[in-house]
């Protein structure tokens, strides 16, 4: 099954600097990789996703890579705030193995983001 | 916008016993999904129904089962309950329009005693 690798497990950054975070997958089949901010007590909320037929996509202040060859994506974050603070999870799926598969995600093990003042 | 409903959002509950949690999707929206999240771990997928069928399966416990209803609200019935399932239980809705983002409610927070 799918493997997704994600760091940093912690990153810590003042405000209005840069944030990046990075993934690999391992299966070459996974085409949607979405990721997920997710604050205490509450659900995943989806930030920015990406589909494998596209290699950059941005979205204001967020944007995600994707390096199909390296089966890598980064999700980079400009002009933090501390409301940027949470837990942030990449993802993986493969679409195209029907029915549900797009929902049926593989998480990383998720990067703590704390942004100082 | 309404969003993903889940009941209760807390439940505690003895070894042996069991529970069923509840899912309400964004309306129009047919496909709810189900994860498990432990402390400090990242959400596991575990079912997932479309149109009131199982769709697809994950590292779903014998124990567990779950369904989807005509009205596409779903419910997870949790049998035999060990300490090692107290967990976040997130469910998940999505539309039937590519390329699908999942919504995510807030969770029922489990604990075994």
């Amino acid at each position: 099954g799918e493997n997704v690798e994600q760091h940093p497990s912690t990153l810590s950054v003042q405000e209005g600097d840069s944030a990046v975070i990075k993934c690999t997958y391992s299966d070459s089949a996974s085409n949607y990789f979405p990721w997920y901010k997710q604050e205490l007590g509450k659900g995943p909320q989806l930030i920015i996703d990406i589909r494998s037929n596209v290699g950059e996509k941005k979205d204001q202040r967020i944007a995600v890579t994707l390096n199909k060859t390296a089966k890598h994506f980064s999700l980079h974050i400009t002009e933090t705030q501390p409301e940027d603070s949470a837990v942030y999870f990449c993802a993986a799926s493969n679409g195209n193995a029907g029915g549900t598969s797009y929902g049926k995600l593989t998480f990383g093990q998720g990067t703590i983001l704390t942004v100082h003042p | 916008a309404a969003g993903v409903i889940q009941s209760p959002r807390h439940l505690i509950k003895e070894k042996r016993e069991t529970a069923t949690l509840k899912c309400y999707p964004i309306p129009r929206h047919d496909t709810v999904y189900w994860y498990q999240q432990g402390p400090g771990q990242d959400p596991q997928f575990l079912i997932s129904f479309y149109e009131k069928m199982q769709s697809d399966k994950g590292s779903i416990p014998d124990r567990f089962s779950a369904q989807q209803f005509s009205d596409y609200h779903s419910e997870l019935n949790m049998s035999s309950l060990e300490l090692g399932d107290s967990a976040l239980y997130f469910c998940a809705s999505s539309s039937n329009v590519q390329p699908f983002p999942l919504h995510f409610g807030n969770g029922t927070r489990l604990t075994v005693t």
